[in-house]
Formats: structure tokens, C-alpha cells, sequence
């Protein structure tokens, strides 16, 4: 079945700079590929997605890019900001109408002001 | 409701009871999940519904879990026996299966279940 691998583990970022987590997937038939943020204690948020048939997406200060070929796709978020301190989960999926997720372990993001 | 609903939030129970856990999905949904997350981990899959079918039950991890969802909306999980290494928060979510657009996945606030 498909694994989701995610680094780092723990990410620390002064406020301003630039954070970029990775995530590697198994399966080649996997074809969407969500981002997750859940604060301390609350329920998991999708921040941004993105389908196989595009290499990257941008919405404000957050972008993913994918590459299909090497099976690896990234969050980049730039300027960050104390608020965006979470866990942010990668995940992968297959099928038309979505079928299960697999997440990866997460990222603990700090933004320290 | 606006959202996805889960009862109870918290339970505390002793090892080898029973507990069911309660979902309500947000309405018009017809994709339901069920996930446990374990301290510092990601979301686990359990089970995925399609309906009122279990369309993929691969994340079950052995035959005292199960999971129904007889009118295609609300759905309880249901552990059996259950063992201190049971605890863990359960998440639910549900989506509108099909969509073109996106293929989000509504995450209620979960069911945090302790076994003592």
C-alpha cells in the first residue's frame, strides 16, 4: 500500500523567513496530494492540495510543488508569521473519487518573533 | 450541522470494555473516514465509506474494531475488548465524493479515548 514519508520532523523559523517541508510517496498511481495544519489540540485543516496533472500551486504566501517523476512534492510557505506555528501533515490518495488518505507524520513549524 | 459532529470528545474507560464512538458527517456528504491519531503522529486510516458501504476497511487493525453506517450518514465505530494501546484520538471526516474541484477532507473535533 502507499507510505508517506514527511521532513523534517520539527522545523524552527524566525518570523519572516521561509519554511519548506518535504514529503515522498510510494504509490505511482497516487494522484492527489493534500496539506494538513492542525493546531495544538484542534481538528486537521487543509491548508492547500494539488492533482498530478499540475507540477506546482500558489495561494498567497503558501505554494506546493510536485514532481511526479521522482514521486516527491513540497509546501513551501514564505514570510512566515507566529500564527502559522502548527503540525502540518502531507498526504497522498488515489482514485476518482478520492479514496482514503495517508498522511504523513508531520511537521512541527515554529515561528519564533 | 455546519460541521462535522463527534460524541463523546473524551472517554475514559477500563481495558477489556466496550466503547462505540459517534459520527455525524456534515450533511450531503456521502464519503465518510474514520482515522486514529496517537500522540505526535499523523492521522491513521481505519475505514472509508462510500454510502453506506465500507468501500475500503484496510486500516482496521484486527477484528475487534468495527465500523457501520446503516442510513449513509451517521456512523459509530465500535471497539471491542479494548486495550490500553487503543487510546488514541479518533478522528472522523467526511467529503463530498466526486468532486471535481477538490477533494477535501472535513475533519470533525475527534474523540479522545483513554483506556485505563
Amino acid at each position: 500500500g502507499e507510505n508517506v514519508e514527511q521532513h523534517p520532523s520539527t522545523l524552527s523559523v524566525q518570523e519572516g523567513d521561509s519554511a519548506v517541508i518535504k514529503c515522498t510517496y510510494s504509490d505511482s498511481a497516487s494522484n492527489y496530494f493534500p496539506w494538513y495544519k492542525q493546531e495544538l489540540g484542534k481538528r486537521p485543516q487543509l491548508i492547500i492540495d494539488i492533482r498530478s496533472n499540475v507540477g506546482e500551486k500558489k495561494d498567497q504566501r503558501i505554494a506546493v510543488t510536485l514532481n511526479k517523476t521522482a514521486k516527491h512534492f513540497s509546501l513551501h510557505i514564505t514570510e512566515t508569521q507566529p500564527e502559522d506555528s502548527a503540525v502540518y501533515f502531507c498526504a497522498a490518495s488515489k482514485g476518482g473519487s478520492q479514496g482514503n488518505l495517508i498522511f504523513g507524520k508531520g511537521t512541527k513549524l515554529s515561528v519564533k518573533p | 450541522g455546519a460541521g462535522v459532529s463527534q460524541t463523546p470528545s473524551n472517554k475514559v474507560t477500563e481495558k477489556g470494555k466496550y466503547v462505540e464512538l459517534r459520527c455525524d458527517p456534515i450533511s450531503g456528504h456521502t464519503a465518510l473516514y474514520w482515522y486514529r491519531q496517537s500522540l505526535g503522529q499523523g492521522p491513521e486510516f481505519l475505514i472509508y465509506f462510500q454510502g453506506t458501504g465500507a468501500a475500503d476497511d484496510s486500516g482496521l487493525p484486527n477484528d475487534r474494531f468495527f465500523a457501520v453506517r446503516p442510513e449513509g450518514s451517521v456512523s459509530t465505530l465500535k471497539i471491542q475488548r479494548t486495550e490500553r494501546g487503543d487510546s488514541a484520538v479518533y478522528l472522523c471526516a467526511s467529503s463530498f465524493a466526486g468532486s471535481v474541484n477538490t477533494g477535501e477532507l472535513f475533519f470533525g473535533e475527534g474523540s479522545r479515548l483513554t483506556v485505563l
